[in-house]
């Protein structure tokens, strides 16, 4: 089984504070993504990787950057927290080529 | 401009009857179409796909239908039980310059009351 680990379920940061989200696969994927999901918004494309150190930006990319230095590990890095960015972070990864993408658990995040 | 639209936020259906989840798109490159589950304060789920060259694909209860001409995707749970109450997500894979992200819709709440 695919198995795609975000280092925390929940986290409260403050205004401000550069916060790093993990997320770790462990089936060899070259693709990688991070979502955020918020009522009646969806899920949004924030970043996506489809190979190490290989980055675009997805469709809301303001406020954060991402660093993929080893094929296993997609990190998303909000510089500085504001209250918007309080929302659920999804991380997925997906083989190249292939059409359907394994998600975490998920990262509720509030920014206070 | 929304890509992908499911237009019902929600949907409510009786245990033991069909639901039927609809969802459209604008773009008739998308090679893939799929559908996720989603529970809360948990990831998505993969459900089913079906390639843009299909009008049809089925897995047990799940069926997905795909009309290219209406640019229309819907998915049929039969019968729906109360464990398929979740947020459904339609979503396409979009060939763009890097191997094609994952766009999602909206989704749709889906209650199966027994």
């Amino acid at each position: 089984d695919v198995k795609v680990t975000q280092s925390s379920r929940y986290l409260v940061k403050r205004t401000g504070e550069k916060v790093f989200l993990e997320c770790v696969q462990d089936m060899d994927h070259e693709n990688m993504f991070w979502y955020r999901q918020d009522p009646g918004l969806g899920l949004r494309l924030i970043y996506f990787s489809y190979d190490v150190k290989m980055k675009e930006k997805g469709d809301i990319p303001e406020g954060y950057s991402v660093s993929r230095e080893k094929k296993e590990r997609f990190s998303l890095i909000l510089e500085s927290a504001s209250t918007n960015q309080t929302s659920m972070y999804l991380c997925a990864s997906r083989r190249a080529g292939a059409t359907e993408a394994f998600f975490g658990q998920g990262t509720r995040l509030t920014v206070v | 401009d929304q890509q992908v639209k499911q237009n019902s936020p929600s949907l409510s259906v009786q245990e033991g009857r069909i639901s039927i989840l609809n969802c459209d798109y604008t773009n008739s490159m998308f090679d893939y179409f799929l559908w996720y589950k989603k529970y809360p304060a948990e990831g998505p789920t993969f459900l089913i796909s079906i390639s843009s060259i299909k009008d049809k694909n089925e897995d047990g209860r799940f069926t997905v239908f795909l009309n290219k001409s209406a640019k229309h995707l819907s998915l049929h749970i039969v019968p729906s039980q109360p464990g398929d109450s979740a947020v459904y997500f339609c979503a396409v894979r979009s060939y763009g310059g890097s191997q094609g992200n994952l766009i999602f819709g909206k989704g749709t709440k889906l209650s199966v009351k027994p």
